[in-house]
């Protein structure tokens, strides 16, 4: 069963940077790719970007210019930072598995599973 | 980016109502849907993904259909434990984006 478990600071000032390690524990890492979502305070959700254990990205356009997601395959761990950051980047951050890809295909259509337990960043003065 | 339309959202129901969710995409997106339960306090739990693949461990009285630009969430009986919010989300193109969500509660 994977399992993935979720740290970082919770409170930051405004143009500080966010900074976010999810491990995951159990399961294979490689193939996969790993997400960062956000939930607003008013529910919404928001995917960030994603990673696979090669470093390969792909980030959200609106967020692409602060955001840097990296990957440790030595740890079976991968991190979000978002420089930056104002009030609006309030919100829950959540890691989540992503697509799985293999010989060049990907299973396509497939949901986020599992979640961590997520991580409540406020950005406050 | 795919706007995710979902509707109500919000539903007072009964224990052993039938339960139905609706999300309508922007443009199509074959049967690239995902649905997710989210309790308060806790991340949100993939139910349904593919519009009607059923999760390991997700009761039968939860079943997702449609493709396209219309899809739909059925709980066949609501249970007590199902009292939660409910998300859609695409994922037919980069980035996948979520609806804005379904409260159920209870009548």
């Amino acid at each position: 069963q994977v399992l993935l478990q979720q740290w970082g600071a919770g409170l930051l000032k405004p143009s500080e940077t966010l900074s976010l390690t999810c491990a995951v524990n159990g399961g294979s890492f490689s193939g996969y790719f790993w997400t960062w979502i956000r939930q607003f305070p008013g529910k919404g959700l928001q995917w960030i970007g994603n990673i696979n254990h090669r470093g390969n990205s792909d980030y959200d356009p609106s967020l692409k210019s602060r955001v840097t997601i990296s990957v440790d395959t030595s740890k079976n761990h991968f991190s979000l930072e978002l420089n930056s950051v104002t009030a609006a980047d309030t919100a829950v951050y959540y890691c989540a598995r992503d697509i799985y890809c293999s010989g060049g295909r990907c299973s396509v259509g497939i949901g986020f599973d599992p979640w961590g337990q997520g991580t409540l960043v406020t950005v406050s003065s | 980016d795919i706007q995710m339309t979902q509707s109500p959202s919000s539903l007072s129901a009964s224990v052993g109502d039938r339960v139905t969710i609706t999300c309508r995409p922007s443009q199509s997106i074959s049967n690239y849907l995902s649905w997710y339960q989210q309790k308060p306090g806790k991340a949100p739990r993939l139910l349904i993904d593919a519009a009607s693949s059923l999760q390991s461990g997700v009761p039968s009285r939860f079943s997702g259909s449609g493709s396209g630009t219309d899809f739909t969430l059925t709980i066949s009986s609501l249970q007590s434990e199902d009292f939660a919010t409910y998300y859609c989300q695409q994922s037919y193109t980069t980035p996948p984006t979520f609806g804005g969500g379904t409260k159920v509660e209870i009548k």
